[in-house]
Order: structure tokens, then sequence, then C-alpha cells
């Protein structure tokens, strides 16, 4: 199963533009690329979720190169409230393939 | 959007008693739903799939006599903490797919029960 590695902690202002990288080095042909927001004593929240090139949705964009090794989390203008932990999983979308969470990137936005 | 949801939202009991955490998947149906561990600042840790209509399979070093998992429909799936002891105090979360199996579905959580052990 591909590993994923993200920064631990990142700091940003409010209405700053926060990029989130994470490496999968070993991911696999039919891995997609997903991220999960999550707020202290709650569920992991669903973001986005890409294969290749980018994919944008009301929240965020999400920017995965040619050899998919890695990807970029891109949220705009965050605010107070994005502060959370970010974590991107990278799994197999057909064969219901079980997710195993890395560290996640701690983002504290400040105001 | 889909909506899983878990029952109770936080237990406090005495060390010995058994505990179940309910989890359910309301607007779709979910053949597969997994359990997961949180402890203070950690990450989510991976302790089992649930299958609908068979076993559970459980992670290595997750006692399955310890964590008993029971997915008897396709919208509802328990776990029971039997003999519930201090370090058994954890934040437990579930999450399902739904059936339908399109591709890339991502997986749905719920808010998650905070067990804490006496």
């Amino acid at each position: 199963l591909a590993k994923t590695t993200q920064p631990i902690s990142m700091d940003s202002y409010e209405g700053q533009e926060v990029n989130i990288t994470c490496s999968h080095n070993n991911i696999a042909t039919n891995d997609y690329i997903t991220w999960y927001q999550q707020f202290p004593s709650q569920g992991p929240r669903f973001i986005i979720q890409g294969y290749k090139t980018k994919v944008t949705n009301e929240v965020a964009s999400l920017f995965i190169p040619a050899d998919r090794k890695s990807s970029t989390l891109s949220l705009p203008r965050v605010s107070l409230s994005d502060t959370a932990v970010y974590y991107c999983l990278v799994g197999d979308g057909v064969s219901f393939n079980k997710f195993y969470f890395g560290s996640g990137t701690k983002l504290n936005v400040k105001p | 959007g889909a909506v899983v949801s878990q029952h109770p939202s936080r237990v406090i009991c005495k060390s010995g008693t058994s505990v179940k955490i309910e989890c359910r998947s309301l607007d779709f149906q979910a053949t597969t739903m997994f359990w997961y561990r949180q402890f203070p600042k950690q990450s989510l840790m991976l302790m089992a799939t649930s299958n609908e209509g068979s076993k559970a399979t459980y992670e290595q070093g997750v006692e399955k006599d310890k964590f008993l998992i029971n997915h008897a429909s396709l919208t509802l799936s328990t776990l029971t903490v039997t003999s519930a002891h201090p370090e058994d105090s954890s934040f437990y979360i579930c999450s399902a797919r739904d059936k339908q199996g399109i591709i890339n579905q991502p997986q749905h959580f719920g808010d998650g029960t905070r067990l804490s052990i006496l």
C-alpha cells in the first residue's frame, strides 16, 4: 500500500492561499488521491479527490503532476475556521481499499 | 451528501464493562464499513474492516475477541469493546462507502465516539 508523507504542521494567515503538498512515491496505477479535513473530536470530512492533473470544487483545488508521485491541496483565502488537520490518502477507488492514515498536516490559521 | 451517524457520541463507564458503538449509513447502503481508533494528538489507526453478512477482518495487533464487530445489514455496523479497561479509552471512528461501487467513491466518516473507561 502506498505510503504518504506530509509536513507535520503549517502556519498561515487569514486571507492567504495555502498549499499543502503530499508525497506518495509508490502510488499504484489504480490509486486515487483523496484529501480529508479533521477538526478536534470530529470524524474526517471529505475535501477533494483526484487521479491526475487538476481537480477543483467549491472549497479546494488538487494539483497532481504527471508522475503522480506527489499532490498539492490548495485552499484559497483561508479563514480561522480552516484550522484543522489535513490528511492525504491514496487508495484503489474500485475495490473498497482500506485507508491507512499518515500523520497529516496541522494547519494553523492566524488572524 | 452521504451521511454516516455514530451512536453514542460519548461514553463513560467503569472498567470491566462492555460497550457497544453503532455506525449507520443514513442515506446509502454500505457493503463495507471501517473502524478506526484515534488517541490524542495522533492519527487515525485502522482497526478492522466490517463486511456485511460475513466476518470482519482485523488489522495486525487488534484483538478480535476484544473488539467484536457485527455488520448485520447494509446500513449498520456495530463495534463492541468487551470488558473495557482504561487503556481502551480512545476516540473510535467509523467510515462507510456507498455499495454502488462507482469508481473512486470516497469513504464517509462518522463523527466518532469518545470512550472513557474509569
